[in-house]
């Protein structure tokens, strides 16, 4: 079971890049590195998704080293709006278990 | 499409009564998911199915029970709430597996006193 380690909280100010890391030392080889995002009152929200190297879509960027053992969420220019906690998951497809364990998070804090 | 919907949003239950509750996706999802969420904690998964008229135990399934009898509908049961179940119920589900994206519904608050 790979657990993930994630900092319980950051600050950050509006149009900043903000880089949120991921610990997970045992990853093992069939496993994927996803992260969610969720507001207050509300159900988490897919960010993205990655294997290996570096992944990017629309909101955010994932890297990922070549050893695996830790990630990092990239978010670019934050608002206020990307004020919510963010979940690192870790886990094999295969695996219910693994795959849908949320930690504890990181509850961003973006200010004016 | 309305995605995933949960039924009811908010319900107050006493100690022993028992309640189902509704989630249900029109997006054709194999797979669907309940979660618990509570104050301050990340959601721990209590049951899941991986397709119609299947369940399995998630984390923290004791004192809950789920029935998927047909494909967009996953119930999750309390048949005897306890105060320790005053919590956010959310539902997920994902297109055809664990490493696909899940989209979650709204929540259900349930305070059992």
């Amino acid at each position: 079971l790979a657990k993930t380690t994630q900092p319980i909280s950051m600050d950050s100010y509006e149009g900043q890049e903000v880089n949120i890391t991921c610990s997970h030392n045992n990853i093992a080889t069939n496993d994927y590195i996803t992260w969610y995002q969720q507001f207050p009152s509300q159900g988490p929200r897919f960010i993205i998704q990655g294997y290996k190297t570096k992944v990017t879509n629309e909101v955010a960027s994932l890297f990922i080293p070549a050893d695996r053992k830790s990630s990092t969420l990239s978010l670019p220019r934050v608002s206020l709006s990307d004020t919510a906690v963010y979940y690192c998951l870790v886990g094999d497809i295969s695996n219910a278990g693994n795959m849908l364990t949320f930690g504890g998070g990181t509850r961003l804090m973006v200010k004016p | 499409n309305a995605g995933v919907t949960q039924t009811p949003k908010f319900r107050v239950l006493k100690t022993g009564q028992s309640m189902t509750l509704l989630c249900a996706q029109d997006m054709n999802h194999e797979y669907m998911y309940w979660y618990r969420q509570d104050p301050g904690m990340g959601l721990r998964l209590i049951h899941y199915s991986v397709g119609e008229g299947t369940t399995a135990k998630g984390e923290v399934p004791d004192g809950y029970n789920v029935s998927r009898l047909k494909k967009q509908n996953f119930l999750l049961g309390l048949e005897s709430a306890a105060p320790s179940q005053t919590s956010v119920y959310f539902c997920a589900s994902s297109y055809d597996g664990f490493q696909e994206t899940q989209y979650f519904g709204p929540g259900t608050r349930l305070l059992v006193l």
